[in-house]
C-alpha cells in the first residue's frame, strides 16, 4: 500500500499570506495526485488533480506542483473561506487502492 | 448539476448489518464509476470501495474487504454499501463520490455527497 504523509499537521497563517502544504508518497505515484478541501459538515471539494490541474471553478490562488513522491499545494493569498482541512489523495495504485494523507489543518493565525 | 444524497446511517449495535444508499442525479449515473469514503471522528478521510460504471468490477480497502459490499442499481440511479459484522471502529460519516470521467476507468473522487453519519455502539 502506498502511504501518503502530509506536513505539517497544522499550519497557522494570517489572512492575505501564502500557505504551503506538503504531501509525500512512500513510492512514486507519477502525477496521479489530487488535493481536496474539507470543511466541517460539508462535502469534500476537489481542488487539484493530476498534481497541478485546477478543478473547475477553483480560483487561481490555488496551485499544485510536484511529481513522483513530493507534492505541494500553495494558496497564494489566504481568504477567510480557505481555512479548512486539506487532504492529498494518490490514485496511482492498480488494482485501485486509493490512499489519503492524514490531512493538514489550515487555521487562522 | 451533480447531486449525491446519502442515506441509511444511524445508530446500530456491534455485529449487526446495515445498508447505506446514495441517490444520484444531474449526470448519467450509469456511465461513471462510484466510490464510498468515510471519516471516523477526529480522523481523516479513508477510501472504502469503488464500483465500475456497470457494476462488474469492484475493489475494496483491506479494512472492509469481506465485510462490506458495494453495489449499484443503474435503473434507479442508486449506489449502495452493504455493511455486515459492524464494529465500533466503523463509526464514521460515510460519503459517496462520483469518479472523474465516464467509461470503464477508475480515476479519483470528483464530486461528493454531504455524507450520512453512522454510530456503532451497544
Amino acid at each position: 500500500e502506498i502511504v501518503m504523509t502530509q506536513s505539517p499537521a497544522t499550519l497557522s497563517v494570517s489572512p492575505g499570506e501564502r500557505a504551503t502544504l506538503s504531501c509525500r508518497a512512500s513510492q512514486s505515484v507519477s502525477n496521479n495526485l489530487a488535493w481536496y478541501q474539507h470543511k466541517p459538515g460539508q462535502a469534500p471539494r476537489l481542488l487539484i488533480y493530476g498534481a497541478s490541474t485546477r478543478a473547475t471553478g477553483i480560483p487561481d490562488s490555488f496551485s499544485g506542483s510536484g511529481s513522483g513522491t513530493e507534492f505541494t499545494l500553495t494558496i497564494s493569498s489566504l481568504q477567510s473561506e480557505d481555512f479548512a482541512v486539506y487532504y492529498c489523495l494518490q490514485y496511482h495504485d492498480w488494482p485501485p487502492g486509493y490512499t489519503f494523507g492524514q490531512g493538514t489543518k489550515l487555521e487562522i493565525k | 448539476q451533480v447531486e449525491l444524497v446519502e442515506s441509511g446511517g444511524g445508530v446500530v449495535q456491534p455485529g449487526r448489518s446495515l445498508r447505506l444508499s446514495c441517490a444520484a442525479s444531474g449526470f448519467a449515473f450509469n456511465t461513471y464509476a462510484m466510490h464510498w469514503v468515510r471519516q471516523a471522528p477526529g480522523q481523516g478521510l479513508a477510501w472504502l470501495a469503488v464500483i465500475s460504471y456497470d457494476g462488474t468490477s469492484k475493489y475494496y480497502a483491506d479494512s472492509v474487504k469481506g465485510r462490506f459490499t458495494i453495489s449499484r442499481d443503474n435503473s434507479r440511479n442508486i449506489l449502495f454499501l452493504q455493511m455486515s459484522s459492524l464494529r465500533v471502529e466503523d463509526t464514521a460519516v460515510y460519503y459517496c463520490a462520483r469518479d472523474q470521467a465516464p467509461g470503464n476507468y477508475f480515476f479519483f473522487m470528483f464530486s461528493w455527497g454531504q455524507g450520512t453519519p453512522l454510530t456503532v455502539s451497544s
